[in-house]
């Protein structure tokens, strides 16, 4: 009964390769976030669809990609991988971007060697 | 946009005694603004929020309480216990269509025994 779920938990790779995580959500919400955190914590919206239209893109290089295949996953493809992309990426979810509660999947703790 | 502020970043508090968190924020026209709890190794849980048109919150231990005049809200935990540690993060959000939830800095609170 996990509400959003990422996949995978832990992902560890070289520098230079291409890497996806998945999230899906069975809420039913219609707006799904990714956001990272960095090894101070730091929580930084990436990136937002609502109903697989991308809505929020912030200042992210485009090695990142994230894709919407229908409201209830997404997910994010990063290219080229460098150490500094090294850190926790959380997926999250909410019913409606003016309503603000948004629900947190476990995250995804990436390491690039 | 917006930017969040958030005290102390560290805080030991007897088990028992009362915690304080407070944040601070510069757009005026934000007008939600949720608490998450962050355990070790999970995704930030979502454990009250606010909204512009209320002064004060309280769900059993927490409250919630914000100055809209100040621009600023703090999250107070009273009769702390050992699950209580963990790192809080406050945020706030302009209620504009795709407006994001910027969040603050953290607070790793540590309950001793």
């Amino acid at each position: 009964d996990t509400a959003v779920s990422q996949t995978p938990k832990y992902l560890v790779t070289q520098m230079g390769n291409d890497k996806s995580i998945k999230c899906e959500q069975n809420l039913g919400h219609d707006t799904m976030y990714w956001y990272k955190q960095d090894s101070k914590k730091f929580l930084k919206i990436m990136f937002s669809y609502n109903n697989k239209e991308l809505i929020i893109n912030e200042t992210v290089p485009n090695r990142f990609s994230p894709k919407s295949p229908d409201k209830a996953h997404l997910n994010l493809h990063i290219n080229s991988l460098e150490l500094g992309d090294s850190a926790v990426y959380f997926c999250a979810s909410s019913q409606d971007p003016s309503l603000g509660r948004e629900f947190f999947g476990p995250g995804t703790r990436l390491t690039v060697l | 946009g917006e930017n969040v502020e958030q005290h102390p970043s560290t805080l030991s508090v007897q088990e028992g005694d009362s915690a304080v968190i407070k944040c601070t924020y510069s757009d005026s026209a934000s007008n939600y603004f949720p608490w998450y709890k962050q355990e070790l190794g999970k995704g930030p849980q979502l454990i009250i929020d606010i909204r512009s048109n209320v002064g004060e919150k309280k769900d059993q231990r927490i409250a919630v309480t914000l100055n809209k005049t100040a621009k600023h809200f703090s999250l107070h935990i009273t009769e702390t216990q050992p699950e209580d540690s963990a790192v809080y993060f406050c945020a706030a959000r302009p209620p504009f269509g795709n407006e994001k939830l910027t969040f603050g800095t953290g607070t790793r609170l540590t309950i001793i025994p």
